[in-house]
């Protein structure tokens, strides 16, 4: 069975920084691509960030680029978000999410979804 | 940037209804589209991939159709189980794109 397992999130003041983990089991890992997707509270959802299964490519939405940065130890099937720079409306449940086939491009549908990691930025 | 569109954003209906969520994209997105089903306090699932091929283990009550610019996500007979938030989204270019949701409740 596949599984994504998201952990590392969590309270923290504005302009600080946390770095997410999403490890993996059950797939090739380096075979996929992985997004970071998220949702702030009653709100829908919002693509975050996408690496491909080397990790030699990456893309960020508008809204966090230049303050986030995904990366990926396929020799530890885990996925990284490092967040600096937080801001309030970066308070969101995070989720990372499969890419629905192997090899293929970075974008594309997501077809296993962890259970999300709660990040909350407050003063 | 492609944006999408759904409509509804919020409908009821009662068990045994067949309903109709429709998503419209700003630019031609080819068939280039999947739907999701988020139930409170869960990831989201996919459904359907490729405008209107069935995710393995959905059922067969969900279906999808549309290419271009229009898309329907229908749910033949809506059981229980399926009050839940439908999201969709083109999965194919950057940046990747969801929709804004339809909440399906109970009448």
């Amino acid at each position: 069975e596949v599984q994504l397992l998201e952990s590392g999130g969590g309270l923290v003041q504005p302009g600080g920084s946390l770095r997410l983990s999403c490890a993996a089991s059950g797939i090739i890992f380096s075979s996929y691509a992985i997004s970071w997707v998220r949702q702030a509270p009653g709100k829908g959802l919002e693509w975050v960030s996408v690496i491909s299964g080397s990790g030699g490519n990456t893309y960020y939405a508008d809204s966090v680029k230049g303050r986030f940065t995904i990366s990926r130890d396929n020799s530890k099937n885990t996925l990284f978000l490092r967040m600096n720079s937080l801001r309030v409306e970066d308070t969101a449940v995070y989720y990372c999410a499969k890419a629905l086939n192997p090899r293929g491009a970075p974008f594309d549908a997501l077809d296993v979804w962890g259970q999300g990691t709660m990040v909350t930025v407050s003063s | 940037d492609i944006q999408l569109t759904q409509t509804p954003s919020f409908l009821s209906a009662s068990v045994g209804d067949r309903v109709t969520i429709t998503c419209r994209a700003s630019q031609d997105i080819s068939t280039y589209l999947a739907w999701y089903q988020q139930k409170p306090g869960k990831a989201p699932q996919l459904l359907i991939y490729a405008a209107s091929t069935l995710q393995s283990g959905v059922p067969s009550r969900f279906s999808g159709r549309g290419s271009g610019t229009d898309f329907t996500l229908t749910v033949s007979s809506l059981q229980p189980e399926d009050f839940a938030t439908y999201y969709c989204q083109h999965p194919n270019t950057y940046p990747l794109t969801f929709g804004g949701g339809t909440k399906v409740a109970i009448k």
